[in-house]
């Protein structure tokens, strides 16, 4: 059965620190590994995609980073914001279509 | 433009009542797919489509669970005679499902069932 692994389960911070968010998963032949966030009460935002044939991706202060043969992967948040506080999930697909999820990591960025 | 959209945002229902949730994809994009969200939980896939056909219904949790799709657009999941452990956002998303394989899904809000 394919899991996903999210570690740690809820994290605080100050503000402007940088930050990990871990990830990992079970089946190493993935095909995507998606990172989103999610604001209470909203829907999920999409953050990063790596696809199977790329290690990184980067958008901002984000960096997602993909080790298929460990089975993780990692988001990087540089200098955060009070406005990065959310849930953070990842997410894989091993060619199929549907995403196996994570149960998230719940972020807190304190002022 | 626009992104994928649900209606209701909120739905609270009596057990035994049956409910419709809608999603409207992103234009062009010819994969759709719903998921469960319970409370403390992760994302559970129920169902995916692409065009107007599912191939692949195995994450549908009972035969009250039922989704169609109509003209590769709008998505309808019904759940029959609600039961309390129904409760849960239930979220759509889209895709393209091109050459490239990329299949980013796009989520929309969501729908907060609630079952008393």
């Amino acid at each position: 059965k394919q899991e996903v692994t999210q570690i740690p389960a809820a994290l605080s911070v100050p503000e402007g620190e940088n930050l990990v968010l871990n990830c990992s998963f079970t089946d190493s032949a993935i095909y995507n590994l998606q990172w989103f966030r999610q604001d209470p009460g909203k829907g999920l935002t999409s953050l990063l995609l790596i696809q199977s044939s790329q290690r990184e991706q980067t958008s901002g202060r984000l960096n997602a980073s993909l080790d298929k043969s460990s089975g993780r992967s990692t988001l990087y948040i540089a200098a955060s914001q009070p406005g990065d506080s959310a849930t953070y999930l990842c997410a894989f697909t091993s060619g199929t279509y549907k995403y196996i999820f994570g149960t998230g990591t719940r972020l807190k960025v304190l002022a | 433009g626009a992104g994928v959209s649900q209606s209701p945002s909120n739905k609270v229902t009596e057990k035994g009542k049956d409910v419709e949730l809608r999603c409207d994809p992103i234009s062009g994009h010819t994969a759709l797919y719903w998921y469960r969200q319970r409370l403390g939980q992760g994302l559970e896939f129920l169902i995916y489509f692409q065009g107007n056909s599912a191939p692949d219904k195995s994450g549908l949790p009972s035969d009250r669970f039922s989704a169609e799709r109509t003209g590769e657009s709008v998505s309808t999941l019904t759940i029959q005679r609600t039961q309390q452990e129904d409760s849960a956002v239930y979220l759509c998303a889209s895709s393209t499902w091109g050459l490239s394989y990329r299949n980013e899904q796009f989520f929309g809000p969501g729908t907060r069932l609630t079952v008393l």
